[in-house]
């Protein structure tokens, strides 16, 4: 089993929609989340972290479950700019991060 | 300021051959990572390194990969005797480690091609 499974996507999404990815972690001591961001043949960028008691950030908000070892983010009124793929990273100890496959998101017009 | 470096942008080589890929992380930041990314896969940790303590290698798929890290600063990943598998983007990123963030800054790769 990987350390970290996501949806394996992709989403193809018209602008405006609300679109919600799930991560899974199988290492019940991790103790930090996150979210990256990867354009096409770019490297990967910190979207937001994600908090116990969830947190928003604009048009993203993530939540965390412990008890389910569950990470989603949620991207609402998508824009094209939206278009990337996500990647859910979970950290069992400092500084050691476990990088999920990714979904890739494709908003059209 | 200046981001993570890495160089070559681009390698291609033949199978049997060795390579070294090179990265400058952030000043100042304490830890480093090596990640592989094969075509449409995510990333796949290889090394870290933080500061003067022991590198963690725990991710490294044969023997045949290798790195360092001088002075605490630039690291070079070896990979001797390449196969046609070792083709992928060798991503590195740095960190400054703190207790409550440690958000990894990424450099732009070296895609690999081994043929």
């Amino acid at each position: 089993r990987k350390e970290v499974e996501q949806d394996p996507g992709p989403f193809n999404v018209p602008e405006g929609a609300t679109v919600a990815f799930n991560c899974t972690y199988s290492n019940s001591a991790s103790q930090s989340f996150f979210w990256y961001r990867q354009d096409c043949r770019k490297e990967p960028k910190l979207l937001m972290s994600v908090y116990s008691s969830g947190n928003e950030d604009g048009r993203f908000t993530a939540q965390l479950n412990r008890a389910s070892q569950y990470i989603s983010l949620l991207i609402r009124d998508s824009k094209l700019s939206d278009s990337a793929t996500y990647l859910c990273v979970v950290s069992v100890r400092d500084n050691d991060m476990r990088f999920g496959a990714g979904t890739r998101l494709t908003v059209k017009p | 300021g200046a981001g993570v470096s890495q160089s070559p942008s681009n390698k291609v080589t033949e199978k049997g051959k060795d390579v070294e890929l090179r990265c400058d992380p952030i000043s100042g930041h304490t830890a480093l990572y090596w990640y592989r990314q094969s075509l449409g896969q995510g990333l796949e940790f290889l090394i870290y390194f933080q500061g003067n303590s022991a590198p963690d290698k725990s991710g490294l798929p044969s023997d045949r990969f290798s790195a360092e890290r001088t002075g605490g600063s630039v690291s070079t990943l070896t990979i001797q005797r390449t196969q046609q598998e070792d083709s992928a983007v060798y991503l590195c990123a740095s960190s400054f480690r703190r207790a409550d963030y440690n958000e990894q800054f990424f450099g732009p790769g070296t895609r690999l091609t081994v043929l």
